[in-house]
């Protein structure tokens, strides 16, 4: 069974600060993984996408790798602004329960940035 | 051009009554898929739709039921109402079911059951 886990639940920094966000997943044979960013009480808005066979994706100043074997991934945000403070979760796809369409999300990191 | 909308945004229901939540895809998009979201989980998987026909479904009870239209909206049913099923609902569509698309989310219906 598919988990997804992100460390740390909450992070609070200044702002300029670079950081980073952990996601580890249990089982290695996903199709892809995503970054989502949540604002209270909001939709999900896609930061990233990473395939399977990709290492990393870069947007602007945000950067997410991939280490599928390791069930591993890391989003790095450089030079944080107070606007980047929201929930950022990560999702796995992959093959569950016969379904190739449902992503597994993580319980998200709390980013705070103070100015 | 217009996201994911869903409707209605907020919706306060009591134990044991029905309720509707209504989603419209992105243009072109023709695969809409359900999760639930419980404050402070992450989102759960319900259902996916592709053309017309269920191609998913997440552990949860026969009360909640889907269906998509031949326009592609989508609307999700949930009957018998338990306190539980107070959460956060959201649509995603992508173009195809195909895994290596990405998924995008609308804003999501808020239901609280009294």
């Amino acid at each position: 069974k598919q988990e997804v886990t992100q460390i740390p639940a909450a992070l609070s920094v200044p702002e300029g600060e670079n950081l980073v966000l952990n996601c580890s997943f249990t089982d290695s044979a996903i199709y892809n993984l995503q970054w989502f960013r949540q604002d209270p009480g909001k939709g999900l808005t896609s930061l990233l996408l990473i395939q399977s066979s990709q290492r990393e994706q870069t947007s602007g100043r945000l950067n997410a790798s991939l280490d599928k074997s390791s069930g591993r991934s890391t989003l790095y945000i450089a030079a944080s602004q107070p606007g980047d403070s929201a929930t950022y979760l990560c999702a796995v796809r992959g093959n569950y329960g016969g379904s190739q369409g449902n992503l597994i999300f993580g319980k998200g990191t709390k980013l705070s940035v103070k100015p | 051009d217009a996201g994911v909308t869903q409707s209605p945004t907020h919706l306060i229901k009591t134990r044991g009554q029905h309720v509707t939540l209504r989603c419209s895809p992105i243009s072109g998009h023709k695969s809409v898929s359900w999760y639930q979201q419980v404050l402070g989980q992450g989102p759960q998987f319900i259902f996916q739709y592709y053309e017309k026909e269920e191609r998913g479904r997440g552990n949860f009870p026969d009360r909640f039921s889907a269906r998509q239209f031949p326009n592609y909206s989508s609307e999700l049913n949930v009957n018998a109402l338990l306190l539980g099923d107070s959460a956060l609902y959201l649509c995603a569509s992508s173009l195809t079911a195909h895994p290596q698309e990405t998924q995008y989310f609308g804003p999501g219906t808020r239901l609280l059951v009294l």
